[in-house]
């Protein structure tokens, strides 16, 4: 079945070291991801995605880079900083017909620590 | 600022009880979801709308059901609450593009 994991559960670092968070996915037909970030007692919200077209994609501090050849995906942020500390999720969805159109599929979240 | 709300933020209730939690979002968007997360885990999709009257069920098995009567509206309900239900509901939705909007959850503990 569709399965999108993480790598890696929990990341510690120091502030103004760059972070990298990694993403397995299994579903080959996947063609849209997307990195949320999840504060404690709040919902996901929205970082950065990435379409199965490109490679990479850089937001403000944030770059997400896309290996279709072995399904990975990964969110690098920069200058990391303590206000960075949350659960970070990769999602997957096909936009291709059929019963998954439209419905995001979640990985394991890895917990991202940033130290003074 | 969220345009979705949820309300309870946090429900603590005795087995047996029957709930509702709600969801509301002011974007008037058609797609709606409800998804399970336990602490520190992935989102499960256990329920999903595309419109006024459209209501299916997600990939987890949940014993809740949902309605949607009205486009900004989409509640849900466990008619008699057990242990195995406490978890965090998470309520979400988007337009016609790619981009979700969550609520900021709510909290159940069914004791």
């Amino acid at each position: 079945g569709e399965s999108v994991g993480l790598h890696l559960p929990t990341l510690s670092v120091q502030e103004g070291d760059n972070s990298i968070i990694n993403c397995a996915y299994s579903n080959s037909a996947s063609d849209y991801f997307i990195w949320y970030k999840q504060e404690s007692g709040k919902g996901p919200q929205f970082i950065i995605d990435i379409r199965s077209n490109m490679d990479k994609r850089q937001g403000q501090r944030v770059t997400v880079l896309l290996n279709k050849t072995v399904k990975h995906l990964s969110l690098q942020i920069a200058a990391t900083q303590p206000g960075d500390s949350a659960v970070y999720f990769c999602a997957e969805k096909s936009v291709a017909g059929g019963t998954s159109y439209g419905k995001l599929t979640f990985g394991q979240g890895t917990i991202l620590t940033v130290h003074p | 600022e969220a345009d979705i709300y949820q309300t309870p933020r946090y429900l603590v209730i005795g087995t047996g009880k029957k709930i509702t939690l709600e969801c509301s979002q002011t974007m008037g968007h058609d797609k709606m979801y409800w998804y399970q997360q336990d602490p520190g885990m992935e989102l499960h999709l256990i329920h999903y709308s595309y419109g006024v009257n459209s209501t299916e069920k997600g990939d987890l098995s949940s014993e809740s059901t949902v309605s949607r009567i009205r486009t900004e509206h989409f509640p849900l309900t466990l008619e008699s609450a057990r242990p195995s239900h406490t978890s965090q509901y998470l309520c979400a939705s988007r337009a016609g593009g790619d981009g979700y909007t969550f609520g900021s959850g709510t909290r159940l503990t069914v004791v």
